[in-house]
């Protein structure tokens, strides 16, 4: 079956302005985690939603950044007025269950260049 | 709090020869550890993962990591390297806090595998 996809893969965007990056998930897995990748400062975790539970939102590093969920489907993260330190990869991950077992399957990243 | 270090962000071999990537973890509570692989412009792909079963795992692609927990230690070791190796490797535990998992993972800082002809 299909793995997980994001969109756009490459996003280029002028500071201060807003943008939204798409995950969809593996069709029923129940789990969906964002990540970000820096360069040279490795994957940090940044929100997760499990089901209709409210999401944990710990990792989110400012007020500008938000993600939604559309049930077990689609998420979307937005991050507003982008500063030039949010450039990176942002991953997607989904899983079966957020059992802390569980596999995480990745999808190949939004490449977000803030200029 | 969990965390993991992986000691060397770049490590170099020659084909044919061992592979040794190194990763320490900290965890209060009996970690799940795990490896991911990414290649070049990719996301990542699960190499292997302890799940508190047998110590010494196998995972795809000929790796093998040994849980050692007196050594707080998870290394991934592959006898004999392929060009398509090369690569970048994370180690990630998962994180625990109050009420059982959290769910997401901490990674390491990764190391870049070269393998040279």
């Amino acid at each position: 079956g299909a793995g997980v996809s994001q969109s756009p893969s490459n996003k280029v965007t002028e500071k201060g302005k807003d943008v939204e990056l798409r995950c969809d998930p593996i069709s029923g897995h129940t789990a969906l985690y964002w990540y970000r990748q820096r360069l040279g400062q490795g994957l940090e975790f940044l929100i997760y939603f499990q089901g209709n539970s409210a999401p944990d939102k710990s990792g989110l590093p400012s007020d500008r950044f938000s993600a939604e969920r559309t049930g077990e489907s689609v998420s979307t993260l937005t991050i507003q007025r982008t500063q030039q330190e949010d450039s990176a990869v942002y991953l997607c991950a989904s899983s079966s269950t957020s059992g802390s077992r569980e596999t995480q399957y990745f999808g190949p990243g939004t490449r977000l260049l803030v200029l | 709090a969990q965390s993991v270090t992986q000691l060397g962000s770049h490590v170099s071999v020659s084909e044919g020869a061992l592979v040794l990537l190194r990763c320490n973890y900290s965890s209060s509570v009996p970690p799940y550890l795990f490896w991911y692989v990414q290649y070049p412009n990719q996301g990542l792909q699960l190499l292997l993962k302890y799940t508190s079963a047998a110590t010494l795992v196998k995972g795809i692609n000929g790796f093998e990591a040994e849980f050692k927990k007196s050594e707080t230690s998870f290394h991934l070791t592959k006898p004999s390297a392929h060009m398509s190796d090369a690569a970048e490797y994370f180690c990630a535990v998962t994180r625990w806090g109050y009420g059982g998992s959290q769910g997401n993972l901490i990674f390491g800082k990764g190391t870049k595998l070269s393998v040279k002809p």
